[in-house]
């Protein structure tokens, strides 16, 4: 079945390092959404991208749409305790919604 | 504001037993989908629907079946369950068009024993 590669698989940083984590696919998307699920709850949008090129930013968090519609990429900077979590990202195509695999950050104080 | 609801939050079955999940929304969302989350896999799409009345396979359907009897539910079912179902089962949904979010529900922990 069709699924998005996430690098890296998992993260362990300090606290106020710079994050970056990216999503590749064989398959073209014309949106990628980036979403983060905290323990024992569902997962929730952070950034939506709908065009080839797209940069977008929402606070500290900034993520890009691929030239290719291949990848993306989310950045996060200045990490803070609560960015602990796994981070999605989706490409969407008509109906169907694709999930990447995942990256679980940990932040250390 | 209640959005997506899924009932139950958890379960344990034995295997071959049967049920079904509920997921609602009401956000009069014409796209559902139910995906499967299991650990180093992210999530995988089981079964989706663009409208009630239809549903469609996702990526992982076999030994799931789905329905869409009305706008605001969506049912998965579980005929004959087997330990490879134990899972966390998240439901989502959202207005059609590419340029969209969908938004999920709290997740159900199905273990089958």
């Amino acid at each position: 079945g069709q699924q998005l590669n996430q690098s890296p698989q998992s993260m362990f940083i300090q606290e106020g390092e710079d994050v970056s984590m990216n999503c590749t696919s064989s398959s073209i998307f014309n949106t990628w959404l980036w979403y983060k699920q905290d323990p024992g709850e569902g997962p929730v949008l952070l950034i939506a991208l709908y065009k080839a090129g797209e940069l977008t930013s929402n606070g500290r968090l900034t993520a890009q749409f691929g030239i290719t519609r291949k990848d993306s990429f989310l950045n996060i900077s200045a990490s803070i305790p609560s960015d602990v979590g796994i981070y999605f990202c989706a490409g969407r195509n008509t109906d169907k919604l694709i999930f990447g695999t995942g990256t679980r950050l940990q932040v250390f104080p | 504001n209640a959005g997506v609801t899924q009932t139950p939050k958890f379960r344990v079955l034995k295997t071959g037993q049967s049920m079904t999940l509920l997921c609602a929304q009401d956000m009069n969302h014409e796209y559902m989908y139910w995906y499967r989350q299991d650990p180093g896999m992210g999530l995988r799409l089981i079964h989706y629907s663009v409208g009630e009345g239809t549903t469609a396979k996702g990526e992982v359907p076999d030994g799931y079946n789905v329905s869409r009897l009305k706008k605001q539910n969506f049912l998965l079912g579980l005929e004959s369950a087997a330990p490879s179902q134990t899972s966390v089962y998240f439901c989502a949904s959202s207005y059609p068009g590419q340029n969209t979010e969908a938004f999920f529900g709290q997740g159900t922990r199905l273990t089958v024993v």
